[in-house]
């Protein structure tokens, strides 16, 4: 699977909106994009996923570049509860076990 | 509870001995998988099962660990002569099978703590 690149931290204010960035220059044309989040002393949670169009539902937006070489993940309105790490991951079409492969992540912090 | 169940939640173990944890899957996913995290980082995949069948296993996976689906429902990873470098936490996933299955469910994990 094509590497991502996070930013190591990001701070928002409580209710505010939330742009989180993730580059995927190495993305092939059939990689998925996929976001987890992981809240502390919990195991990874399913956000979103997309292919080439932006993605919305209840917990977040997607926003695909053009070139699909970017992502970013939309908070609408932050709360205290969205303090959690954020992965991007790339999932190959090919990957049939549908294994992820984490990287980093970004912190987020939220500030009431 | 329908989710992902992990046990033990935590486990301390002297350097070693052999440790097991259990994971029990959303009963109707096909698909289980093992991955570790260690502090500050991301999970790193260890192996997947599809029902009874362990389809891929990662380079981590040393000859120390086993990992079990007998019956296609939960699953055991078994660590022989635990080491220091054990410690993380084990993290059990699952989802339904197919190329259209994006989400995997996770637990809560097992921190195992090696002494």
């Amino acid at each position: 699977d094509a590497k991502t690149t996070q930013p190591n931290s990001m701070e928002s204010n409580e209710e505010e909106p939330v742009h989180l960035p993730c580059n995927h220059s190495t993305i092939s044309g059939t990689d998925y994009i996929h976001w987890y989040r992981q809240l502390p002393s919990q195991g990874p949670e399913y956000v979103i996923h997309g292919l080439t169009s932006n993605v919305n539902n209840r917990m977040a937006s997607l926003a695909i570049a053009e070139d699909r070489k970017s992502s970013t993940l939309i908070l609408h309105r932050a709360t205290l509860r969205d303090a959690a790490v954020y992965y991007c991951i790339l999932r190959a079409h090919n990957n049939a076990g549908n294994m992820l492969t984490f990287g980093g992540g970004t912190r987020l912090m939220v500030k009431p | 509870d329908t989710g992902v169940s992990q046990n033990p939640r935590h486990k301390i173990t002297k350097r070693g001995q052999n440790v097991t944890f259990r994971c029990d899957p959303i009963s109707e996913h096909n698909r289980l998988y093992w991955y570790r995290q260690t502090l500050g980082q991301g999970p790193e995949f260890l192996t997947y099962f599809q029902n009874e069948a362990q389809l891929e296993k990662s380079r981590l996976l040393s000859d120390r660990f086993s990992a079990e689906r007998p019956k296609g429902s939960f699953s055991t990873l078994e660590i022989q002569r635990t080491e220091q470098g054990d410690s993380a936490m084990y993290l059990c996933a699952s989802s339904p099978a197919g190329a259209l299955a994006h989400e995997q469910f996770f637990g809560p994990g097992t921190r195992l703590t090696v002494l």
